[in-house]
């Protein structure tokens, strides 16, 4: 079965780095993942694309601060010089042929 | 630019019908998979389903098929989400997105600004 797994929660001062960890279930680490962004009430936003290769595709007018990587089944998103803006819940999104999944999300607090 | 424009919150009773709609412009409607997504208050997002305008080709999600039904009309590059009676349990933000390839069912790249659906007695 499909399924992308995050921890719920992360933290993170001002002007550091944080990265977020989105893994992909057993035979499945061949998969891209996709990450979205949701601001406090606002909808999501695409960030970017990342591929089993680790090369990855930004959304238009994503900062050069988010990044993304990639190591066996563990998809990355790194976000750094972290602002204030950037407190939000993160979402890794994959997909199958016939199926779209969602992680359950992780809350990032910029302290 | 690609917008994707949802139309306005709905307050409905339990058993009620309804259908939010999501209407597509800067792109080529009929070529991109567009889908929708729950979010309930205070939760995560939650695949419905996907739906192909150019040949109507639809995927659901098993948690959803058979409670709602998704739709598009190409002509007016608009696509649909509808209930045929709400539950309270129906409460929650309904968004839609494009997949990012023409043709390809992969990766969401726009979303609508979503759309607020309470439903109570």
């Amino acid at each position: 079965q499909l399924v992308v797994t995050q921890s719920p929660s992360a933290s993170a001062s001002l002007g550091a780095s944080v990265k977020f960890t989105c893994t992909l279930s057993s035979g499945h680490s061949n998969y891209a993942i996709a990450w979205h962004q949701q601001q406090p009430e606002k909808g999501p936003r695409f960030l970017m694309k990342v591929n089993k290769d680790g090369s990855h595709n930004k959304g238009d007018g994503i900062p050069d601060r988010f990044s993304g990587s990639s190591s066996g089944a563990e998809r990355y998103l790194t976000i750094s010089s972290l602002q204030s803006e950037d407190e939000a819940d993160y979402y890794c999104q994959t997909w199958g042929t016939s199926i779209q999944v969602f992680g359950g999300g992780t809350k990032l607090t910029v302290l | 630019e690609v917008q994707l424009v949802q139309s306005g919150a709905e307050v409905k009773k339990p058993g009620e019908s309804l259908k939010i709609s999501c209407k597509g412009s800067g792109y080529s409607f009929a070529t991109y998979w567009i889908g929708w997504v729950r979010q309930m208050p205070g939760k995560g997002l939650e695949w419905i389903g996907i739906f192909y305008p150019g040949d109507s080709d639809i995927r659901y999600s098993p948690s959803f098929e058979g409670q709602v039904t998704i739709s598009a009309d190409k002509s007016i590059s608009t696509a649909y989400l509808q209930w045929s009676s709400l539950k309270a349990s129906d409460t929650a933000m309904y968004y839609c997105a494009r997949c990012s390839s023409v043709g390809a069912l992969n990766n969401f790249d726009s979303w609508g600004q979503g759309t607020l659906v309470t439903v109570s007695s």
